[in-house]
């Protein structure tokens, strides 16, 4: 089975401020982990995905398979960074498929 | 990039009716799309894959006569809220698969397809 944790239900920084926004998952095969996020009153849109290895609005993500752990991070927050970020699992061999979301975290970055 | 529409928007019905949300990719070809379900303050939670000329797929838990899911075609896919509920009232949600290309080399390769997803469409039962 697939499991996805985020502890933080909310998270509150200060503009400027470094973020983590905690991930953590289980699975017994090979996982491809995504960052999605949720702006205030829009759809929920892929942010960043461990195979790309991209800085997405400045913020990574990486896979630790030791800790199975999927932490995202920015330096320096901002304000338009405040919104619902989920993360998600998918089976790698089936990529982009059956994701399983964790129950997300309400970032808010005060100015 | 990939956009995917639903309709409507929201609906409020009588319990005993019908509903049809329909999920749309208006930019890309969708073999599989997929719908959500996300009560308030709670994540999303796959209720089931749905195959263009195929049958689709339910998780555990998820009725298939209550929730019919049909995609005649590599862009639209409908779900059918039969008989509704008053606790059948949520927010539902569908995405669009795209087709990614393969990335990495030798027996790292593999594909990079994305999840597309649609506004969501609240369903209140009365």
């Amino acid at each position: 089975a697939q499991r996805v944790t985020q502890p933080e239900k909310l998270l509150s920084v200060f503009k400027g401020a470094p973020v983590e926004l905690k991930c953590n998952y289980s699975y017994s095969g090979s996982p491809e982990l995504f960052w999605y996020v949720q702006y205030s009153r829009q759809r929920l849109q892929l942010l960043l995905r461990h195979i790309s290895r991209e800085s997405i609005k400045g913020f990574t993500a990486d896979l630790n398979k030791g800790e199975t752990s999927f932490h995202l991070k920015k330096p320096f927050a901002q304000e338009e960074d405040s919104a619902m970020y989920y993360c998600a699992l998918s089976p790698l061999e089936t990529s982009g498929s059956r994701l399983t979301f964790g129950e997300g975290t309400q970032l808010t970055v005060n100015p | 990039g990939a956009v995917v529409s639903q309709h409507p928007s929201w609906v409020i019905c009588k319990s005993g009716t019908s509903v049809k949300i329909e999920c749309r990719s208006l930019d890309f070809q969708a073999t599989t799309m997929f719908w959500y379900r996300q009560f308030p303050k709670q994540s999303l939670m796959l209720m089931a894959t749905s195959n263009e000329g195929s049958k689709a797929t339910y998780e555990q838990g998820v009725e298939k006569d209550k929730f019919l899911i049909n995609h005649a075609s590599l862009t639209l896919s409908t779900l059918t809220v039969t008989s509704a509920h008053p606790e059948d009232s949520s927010f539902y949600i569908c995405s669009a698969r795209e087709s990614g290309r393969s990335t990495g080399q030798g027996a790292d390769v593999w594909n990079t397809d994305t999840q597309y997803f649609g506004p969501g469409t609240r369903l209140t039962v009365l």
